[in-house]
């Protein structure tokens, strides 16, 4: 009985690469949304994504950053040109097609921009 | 803007004893308010949540408490174990159909001393 799974749950990228985050629902859940945790900061939402489908992204960067929910596969969470203001940790939750449904997280992708 | 506010950075009680973390929201339009408890480099582990037509949950050692009319709600966890020591973010949203787009707190750090 799987929860959420992420990973990697550390990632080291120099300014200017690329950062993929990767992201599994827990079994039976099909809504994803990605929250970022900046140094001393509250959970902030990024983005809600069904399969296939992005329903909300008014939580993410207008430039570089991009999310997918593919029919197959994990949930991608995409940081082009990295700069070390996105060192953050970033999590991914997922919830159940139905109302009042709460979210579960994962463990979280800690990204540091060196 | 802080819509979600938790006043308290941080708690201290004696094992045994209540806890009571509050936290304080702005925005009417909520309706559906969780409770998530975080260690470190873990993700929030969802604890219990209310929807604003009630005004208390119980589930098991937590309850919580909503009051509308303040904007104000609460969680008490009786009695309080060493292991309840964590990070405590209460988290808000509006509108049952898309209830994973959370508003959270900026946290309470709950110690628990033996």
């Amino acid at each position: 009985n799987a929860g959420v799974m992420q990973n990697p749950r550390h990632l080291v990228r120099r300014r200017g690469q690329e950062a993929r985050l990767r992201c599994s629902p827990m079994k039976g859940h099909s809504h994803v949304y990605w929250y970022r945790q900046l140094p001393e900061e509250g959970l902030k939402f990024m983005v809600y994504l069904q399969k296939e489908n992005i329903i909300d992204e008014s939580g993410m960067p207008k430039e570089r950053f991009s999310a997918e929910f593919p029919k197959e596969g994990p949930s991608i969470l995409r940081i082009q040109q990295v700069v070390r203001g996105d060192s953050a940790a970033y999590f991914c939750a997922s919830s159940q097609d139905r109302e009042w449904s709460p979210l579960h997280f994962g463990n979280g992708t800690r990204l540091t921009v060196t | 803007d802080q819509q979600v506010k938790q006043n308290s950075p941080s708690l201290s009680v004696q094992e045994g004893r209540i806890s009571i973390l509050n936290c304080d929201y702005t925005n009417s339009m909520f309706d559906y308010f969780l409770w998530y408890k975080k260690y470190p480099a873990e993700g929030p582990t969802f604890l219990i949540s209310i929807s604003s037509i009630k005004d208390k949950n119980e589930d098991g050692r937590f309850t919580v408490f909503l009051n509308k009319s303040a904007k104000h709600l609460s969680l008490h966890i009786v009695p309080s174990q060493p292991g309840d020591s964590a990070v405590y973010f209460c988290a808000a949203s509006s509108g049952s159909s898309n209830t994973g787009k959370l508003i959270f707190g900026q946290g309470t750090t709950l110690q628990v001393k033996p």
